[in-house]
């Protein structure tokens, strides 16, 4: 069965930089676009990046391009998303998720509060 | 970015009920069309993919139709298990984009 667990986020100061992490089970991760889509109360679900089973293709949505880094790891089943320079209008609950023919399998979820 | 709209943003229904939900694209999306439904707390379950293919697990109760720029998601005899947020998205095009919601509640 495909897992996907998540870890990282928390609260942050405006400005600040974050890491979340996928630990990616139960399926062959290396075979699999992956992406990372948030959902907040006043913009709903935002799609963010997503990265291609070997590390590319990579796209961005513009409002994170060039604050937000997506990377995977293959030998250790892992997705990453660096964020930095973080504003009040990143909070959200943030999902990693197995781009198949839609989003087949999402993480848990991952609160990110940006407040001082 | 392509625009999706669902309608209606809310609905109430009883048990046994037939349900429809409509989405909007803003242009012609290839059917590249998904469903997914969403419970408090939860992240979202992909119920259709490529707008009328059942993902392995779901129910045969639920359904996707529509072409080009309108699709619809049916639920044919609403069960309690079943009021929950109900979400479309695009795959067509990046950004991939997401309709706004719609909260389907016990009547």
């Amino acid at each position: 069965q495909e897992l996907l667990v998540q870890s990282g986020g928390g609260l942050v100061e405006p400005g600040g930089s974050l890491r979340l992490s996928c630990a990616a089970s139960g399926f062959t991760f290396s075979d699999y676009y992956m992406s990372w889509i948030r959902q907040s109360p006043g913009k709903g679900l935002e799609w963010l990046s997503y990265i291609g089973p070997s590390g590319n293709p990579i796209y961005y949505a513009d409002s994170v391009r060039g604050r937000f880094t997506i990377s995977r790891d293959n030998a250790k089943n892992s997705l990453f998303l660096f964020m930095n320079s973080l504003t009040a209008e990143d909070t959200a609950v943030y999902y990693c998720a197995r781009d198949s023919v839609g989003y087949d399998s999402w993480g848990q979820g991952t609160l990110v509060s940006v407040s001082s | 970015d392509i625009q999706m709209t669902q309608s209606p943003s809310s609905l109430s229904a009883s048990v046994g009920d037939r349900v429809t939900i409509t989405c909007r694209a803003s242009q012609n999306i290839n059917n590249y069309l998904n469903w997914y439904q969403q419970k408090p707390g939860k992240a979202p379950n992909l119920l259709i993919f490529a707008a009328f293919n059942l993902q392995s697990g779901v129910p045969s109760r639920f359904s996707g139709s529509g072409s080009g720029t309108d699709f619809t998601l049916t639920i044919s005899t609403l069960q309690l298990e079943d009021f929950a947020t109900y979400f479309c998205q695009q795959s067509d095009t990046t950004p991939y984009t997401f309709g706004q919601g719609t909260k389907l509640e016990i009547k």
